[in-house]
């Protein structure tokens, strides 16, 4: 089966660093991305790993370990805009582009 | 761009009534993606299309389901006839597979369902 796991809920304070943990176990590999989701909104794109190691994109970044089946969301100096969902996604091999299997989010709560 | 396009933004309907959500992907992406969300299941996906041909359905829950893309420009969604267990928010996505496997889905702003 396919299956992705994250923490239900973390908090955070403002100017922290936090990491939000996702593993996966999947039946085929091709990518795991990480979605940023405000309440109330459509997921938005912020980062994509396939080879292991850590990808920086400004105070986000992300890391992959596909021995492990594992990756983290790495975001820096937390602001309060910061608070949303974090929906990591695995693509597979299922499909000429393949499914993205989402985890159900983890709901990050950054306070002052 | 406008981005990913879809109607109605919030839909109320009474149980048994057919349901259509609509959807325009971004000009020029040859893939589309039908989700559903809800606090219990997450993002689902419920059907993908490759030029307009439906790829993979396997997650459309039952035949009262059901999806069609009849041009690159437009895509529906159909629930007939709905169930309260409908409910959710359906998030339509699309994207380009010829700007490399890191390409990502981005996603139409959503058509909260509520079924009575």
């Amino acid at each position: 089966g396919q299956n992705i796991d994250q923490p239900t809920e973390m908090t955070a304070t403002e100017g922290a660093i936090v990491q939000i943990n996702c593993t996966y176990q999947t039946s085929g590999f091709n990518g795991l991305f990480w979605y940023q989701q405000h309440a109330g909104e459509a997921p938005t794109f912020l980062s994509y790993n396939v080879l292991d190691g850590l990808e920086e994109k400004g105070r986000f970044s992300s890391f992959l370990s596909r021995s492990k089946g594992y990756s983290y969301l790495l975001l820096k100096e937390l602001q309060m805009k910061d608070s949303a969902s974090y929906l990591c996604a695995v693509r597979t091999y299922g499909g000429s582009q393949g499914n993205l299997i989402f985890g159900k989010g983890t709901k990050l709560s950054v306070k002052p | 761009d406008a981005g990913v396009i879809q109607s109605p933004r919030h839909e109320v309907t009474e149980m048994g009534q057919e349901v259509t959500l609509r959807c325009k992907p971004i000009s020029g992406h040859d893939y589309l993606f039908w989700y559903r969300q809800t606090m219990m299941r997450g993002l689902e996906l419920l059907i993908y299309f490759n030029n307009n041909v439906p790829i993979d359905d396997s997650g459309m829950p039952e035949d009262r389901f059901s999806a069609k893309m009849p041009n690159a420009s437009f895509s529906t969604l159909k629930i007939q006839p709905s169930e309260p267990r409908d409910s959710a928010v359906y998030f339509c996505a699309s994207s380009d597979q010829d700007r490399g496997v890191g390409e990502t889905q981005y996603f139409g702003p959503g058509t909260r369902l509520l079924v009575l």
